[in-house]
Parts: C-alpha cells; structure tokens; sequence
C-alpha cells in the first residue's frame, strides 16, 4: 500500500535555531513529490516540487532535498512567521490528479 | 493573476441534509481537485474535474459528487449528510497536460454537520 509519513508530528524551534522535518515514502511509482505550508484554517500554500532524487530547491529560508525514499524540508535560521504546519504530498504515476498527503509536521517557532 | 476562490467560507448543516460547494479556478488552469481535511490530517483525495468530466476518484462513496463547467469552475455536492463529514474542503486548480500537475488551491470551506 502507498504511504507517506511525515515526522516528527510537532517540532517547537527557538528563533534561529534550524532543523529538518521529514517526509518518507513507500509508493509503487513517484512522479513528484511536493512541500506545503498550511496556516491555520487557510488552505495549503504551495512550496516547492521535486522531481528525481538528488534535486535539491530552495526558497528563502527553506531547502527541500530528496533522495529514493524521502525528503527533507530544512530550515534555517527560522523566524516566528515560519510557523505553520508543512506537509509533503507525491503523486503517483499511475493517478494523475491524487496528490496523497502526509499527516504534516506542526512548527512553532518562539522569538 | 487570480488564485483560487471558494465559497461560502464557513457552513453549518444537520444530519441527512445536502450541500453543495463551489470552486473558482486559478486563471489559466483547466483541472479542479477536491480535497477533504480533517482536523490534524492531510487532505484527502475526493476527485478531480478535467473537460467537464470527472477524471479520476478517491475513496469516497457516491454521495460525494461534482460538476465542472465551462469556465473551468466547480461544484462538490454532499448528499446524506454523516456526522464525519466535518471537515475543511479544498478545492486545487491545475493545468492539465503540465507532467508533475502542480497544484494551488484554495482558502477551504469549513463544513460542520450537526
């Protein structure tokens, strides 16, 4: 059965303090795997799509890297307006609307 | 560029009742999925609109149904409304026919069934 897992579930970072949050997969076939940042009661918005392992993309403080089995979501540095709830999501080769979602990692950042 | 727009923003029904949710696609996409959100979960996969016609579905029975018109906007019907039907529903808007299908959706509907 295909599987995305995202870990850890909630992370609690200091201002400045950088960390990785993780998304694995077990799917027959990946044809992207994508990063959203989700704000409380809004809808995903869209960070980043990778495509073959070794990408790497980056967009401001955040790094999205990606190997066969999962992917990193780095941040360095952070700031209290990084905090939100990130998901993963991949989709598959044999579906060509699905995105199959992780559960997400919730970060909160303190000043 | 217009992003994605959903209506209403917030619902409240009763059991058994029907509801119907719309969707405003992205300018210049072609392609609606619906999601289903409950509380501390990703999204789930409902189905998505391409030409009109639903072209590919997730795990949800029949009494989830949609509609796309020309314009490329979209319709989620819910019939028989079930207690677990609360949830926040997104609508995404994509350009068919672009390989990995990126999608950008929209604010969400907060459905609550009472």
């Amino acid at each position: 059965e295909d599987q995305v897992t995202q870990s850890p579930e909630a992370l609690r970072l200091q201002e400045g303090e950088s960390s990785s949050l993780n998304c694995s997969y077990t799917v027959s076939g990946l044809r992207g795997l994508f990063w959203y940042r989700q704000d409380p009661g809004k809808g995903p918005e869209f960070l980043f799509t990778l495509y073959s392992a070794g990408e790497e993309k980056e967009k401001e403080r955040l790094k999205a890297t990606l190997t066969k089995k999962e992917s990193f979501l780095h941040i360095t540095a952070p700031k209290p307006e990084d905090s939100a709830t990130y998901l993963c999501a991949v989709r598959l080769t044999d579906s060509w609307g699905k995105l199959q979602f992780g559960a997400g990692t919730q970060v909160v950042v303190t000043p | 560029e217009t992003g994605v727009t959903q209506s209403p923003t917030h619902l409240i029904k009763t059991r058994g009742q029907q509801v119907t949710l719309r969707c405003s696609s992205q300018s210049g996409h072609n392609t609606v999925s619906w999601y289903q959100q409950a509380l501390g979960q990703g999204p789930q996969f409902i189905f998505q609109y391409y030409r009109e016609e639903e072209n590919g579905r997730g795990n949800f029975p029949p009494r989830f149904s949609g509609l796309q018109f020309p314009n490329y906007s979209s319709e989620l019907n819910v019939n028989a409304l079930e207690l677990d039907d609360s949830a926040l529903y997104l609508c995404a808007s994509s350009s068919y026919g672009l390989s990995y299908n990126e999608q950008f959706f929209g604010p969400g509907t907060r459905l609550t069934v009472l």
